[in-house]
C-alpha cells in the first residue's frame, strides 16, 4: 500500500513569512497527526484529527499555527508568521483505530518536511 | 501523564558486538511501549512494540526489548551490531494499544557503529 505522502520535502523561508505543508494519509486511515521534530529532540505531537474533527491540539501554538482536514482525508498545516524557533522537521502520521494489537501496527509516519527559517 | 527517558544520548559499539539502548518510562496507565528507528533523512520506522502480552518482544532486524514493570524499563538490545544499524533510536510510550493514541517520544539515542 502507498505510504503517508508529504510535500514539500524541504522549505526555506524568512522569519515572519508564512508557509504551508500538505499531508495525504494512507487510504482508509481515519486518524491523522502532525508532529514537530526539532533537531536533537524526539517528535512532539502538535495536533491529532479523527476524520475531520480535532481530538487533541493542546500543544499547537495557536497564535501562529493552524491545521485543517476539511474532508477527513488530506490535511494542511500552516505557520503564519514563522519564527526562527519553528525550524524543524514536520512529520505527518496516520493510523486506523483498532489495529494496535497486531504487529503490523497501523501507525505510519511520512518522511517529513524539513523547514528552515532564516 | 506519560514520559520516557532515554538514558544515553549517544552509544558507540564495534561491529559484531552487542547493542544496548536504555529506556525508562513513566505512565499513569498500563502503557504500550515502542522503539522506532530513524535513519538520516528517512522517516520513522517501527522496530517493535509491547502491548501487555509477552514481556520479551522481538522486532525486525534482530532487535528485541524486554518490558520490566518493576524497573519501569524497556531496554532495546541486539546480539551483534551491523553497520546498517547506525541511526537514531527513539523509545516511545502510548496510553493504549489501539493504535490511534498520542505517542510520547524520548529524546533519542544516536547509535554509531565502529568498523
Amino acid at each position: 500500500e502507498a505510504g503517508v505522502a508529504q510535500s514539500p520535502r524541504y522549505k526555506i523561508i524568512e522569519k515572519r513569512q508564512s508557509v504551508a505543508f500538505w499531508c495525504n494519509p494512507i487510504s482508509g486511515h481515519a486518524t491523522l497527526y502532525w508532529y514537530q521534530q526539532i533537531l536533537g529532540q524526539g517528535p512532539k505531537l502538535l495536533i491529532q484529527f479523527q476524520n475531520n474533527g480535532v481530538v487533541d491540539d493542546s500543544q499547537l501554538p495557536k497564535d501562529r499555527f493552524s491545521a485543517e482536514r476539511l474532508k477527513g482525508v488530506d490535511s494542511t498545516l500552516k505557520i503564519q508568521p514563522a519564527k526562527l524557533e519553528d525550524s524543524a522537521v514536520y512529520l505527518c502520521a496516520s493510523s486506523y483505530p483498532g489495529q494496535g494489537a497486531q504487529f503490523n501496527y497501523g501507525y505510519t509516519f511520512g518522511s517529513g518536511t524539513r523547514l528552515t527559517v532564516v | 501523564a506519560q514520559s520516557v527517558t532515554q538514558l544515553d544520548s549517544h552509544v558507540s559499539v564495534s561491529e559484531g558486538t552487542p547493542v544496548l539502548l536504555r529506556c525508562n518510562y513513566s505512565s499513569s496507565y498500563s502503557p504500550s511501549l515502542f522503539w522506532y528507528v530513524q535513519h538520516p533523512n528517512k522517516g520513522l520506522q517501527l522496530l517493535l512494540k509491547y502491548t501487555s502480552a509477552a514481556t520479551l518482544v522481538k522486532g525486525i532486524n534482530g532487535f528485541e526489548a524486554e518490558f520490566k514493570k518493576s524497573e519501569t524499563s524497556f531496554h532495546l538490545t541486539k546480539p551483534s551490531a551491523h553497520m546498517s544499524d547506525a541511526a537514531e533510536y527513539f523509545c516511545v510510550v502510548s496510553p493504549s494499544n489501539f493504535g490511534n493514541e498520542k505517542l510520547t517520544f524520548g529524546t533519542g539515542t544516536r547509535l554509531t557503529i565502529i568498523p
